[in-house]
């Protein structure tokens, strides 16, 4: 099962942040939180992990809680295309590891 | 850098025929996961391959289902006599062997569709 619990929905006006939350309050110290997305249909694409300390690529921010029991994903700047299933994943174990998926947040961008 | 590449994209077989999926991992990963995607549903591991080794298989149905990953060519996933809660989408992902944290990269998916 799932180690994570996100909503099941949101929505977001097109141009501003999307803040998408994310509980996993029996992470282990070496655990990652890692997310997805699944744009419709297509194949799972990965976004950001991170383990302690907060992260940024050139897709989104991640703010990890210092107890490390939550999570936020933060879109900056939220655009039609970014609509998809956002899956937070606790990577159970160390190393090359399946992912487990939960139900994910359906993310709506609205114009 | 070609991403993960599947083929076919869609397939269709007749109940009792056999599906054979293809997965060609990212240059440089030798590590090959397969997940299927029920419809309306959440994705599912199956099996974590390495070159010529399963490492884990507990996601896998104990029949009609298996995988290989050969020294030389794609990753195979191969079910026999497909019945019609097969139809599924089935993504296949890869990642480093070593250098950690081992994020997966996936494919587009093959949508096999059991008529």
């Amino acid at each position: 099962d799932a180690k994570t619990t996100q909503p099941p929905s949101m929505d977001c006006a097109e141009g501003r942040a999307a803040n998408l939350p994310c509980n996993h309050s029996t992470i282990s110290g070496n655990e990652y939180v890692y997310w997805y997305r699944q744009i419709h249909s297509q194949g799972p694409q990965y976004i950001i992990h991170g383990l302690k300390n907060n992260e940024t690529n050139e897709m989104a921010s991640l703010i990890i809680t210092e107890d490390r029991k939550s999570s936020t994903l933060i879109l900056p700047h939220a655009t039609l295309r970014d609509t998809a299933v956002y899956y937070c994943i606790v990577r159970v174990g160390v190393g090359n590891t399946p992912l487990v998926f939960g139900k994910g947040t359906r993310l709506s961008v609205i114009a | 850098n070609a991403g993960v590449m599947q083929n076919p994209r869609h397939l269709v077989r007749r109940r009792g025929q056999e599906a054979r999926l293809r997965c060609s991992p990212m240059k440089g990963h030798s590590h090959v996961y397969w997940y299927r995607q029920l419809p309306e549903e959440g994705l599912k591991f199956m099996v974590y391959l390495q070159k010529e080794n399963i490492i884990d298989e507990s996601g896998m149905p104990k029949e009609r289902f298996s995988a290989e990953f050969p020294k030389e060519g794609p990753s195979i996933l191969r079910i026999q006599q497909v019945v019609r809660g097969d139809s599924a989408a089935y993504f296949c992902a890869s990642s480093y062997t070593s250098g950690g944290p081992y994020e997966q990269y996936f494919g587009p998916g093959t949508r096999l569709t059991v008529t």
